[in-house]
């Protein structure tokens, strides 16, 4: 089964804070992306990446960068948290363009 | 712009009785349509998926889901529901070239009456 897995569940940060999310995916996908996920909006694309060092925007990037430095791990980069960015972060992974193995989840609180 | 509708955001249905999750789709080519689930506190599961042909498509845990074309649909059904059926359902689109990500619905909240 393919695995994708994020650095931690729940997280709490200040407003300012700089926040690291990790994850890793242990199949050899291409594909990493990185979503949140807010009530009432369902799942909305932040970033992401077809290759080691390479990265796309997507639809909502602004406040957020990532890295992509081995094949296996995507971080999503908070550079100074701000409090409309608590919400639950989703990784994914994709070996092809479409279907997409989704990790837990991280929920994200910013204070 | 591809768009993925979802009009109902709260559906409750008793145990054993169908279930019907709407999906609407906007999109300029044949899409690539999928069904995902999330139980409480879990990730994202895939249901089903649609490429191509047949358009009555089967997936995990007894749901199916039928792509209508001319209607823009691809609604999810499951004939008697379960209570571990408890969940929150997100239809996606996807596979336009250049995008290599999913387009989500805003998600259909399903609560089972025992």
């Amino acid at each position: 089964d393919v695995k994708v897995t994020q650095s931690s569940r729940y997280l709490v940060k200040r407003t300012g804070e700089k926040v690291f999310l990790e994850c890793v995916q242990d199949m050899d996908h291409e594909n990493m992306f990185w979503y949140r996920q807010d009530p009432g909006l369902g799942l909305r694309l932040i970033y992401f990446s077809y290759d080691v060092k390479m990265k796309e925007k997507g639809d909502i990037p602004e406040g957020y960068s990532v890295s992509r430095e081995k094949k296996e791990r995507f971080s999503l980069i908070l550079e100074s948290a701000s409090t409309n960015q608590t919400s639950m972060y989703l990784c994914a992974s994709s070996p092809e363009t479409s279907r997409q193995f989704f990790g837990p989840g991280t929920r994200l609180t910013v204070l | 712009a591809q768009s993925v509708t979802q009009p109902d955001i709260h559906i409750t249905v008793s145990e054993g009785a169908s279930l019907e999750l709407r999906c609407n789709y906007s999109y300029g080519a044949t899409p690539y349509l999928f069904w995902y689930v999330q139980s409480p506190g879990q990730g994202l599961q895939l249901l089903l998926k649609y490429f191509s042909g047949d358009t009555l498509v089967q997936g995990i845990k007894g749901f199916e889901a039928e792509f209508k074309r001319s209607q823009s649909s691809f609604n999810l059904r499951k004939p008697s529901v379960h209570w571990s059926d408890a969940a929150e359902y997100f239809c996606a689109v996807g596979g336009r070239p250049g995008r290599r990500a999913l387009t989500f619905g805003s998600g259909t909240r399903l609560q089972v009456q025992p």
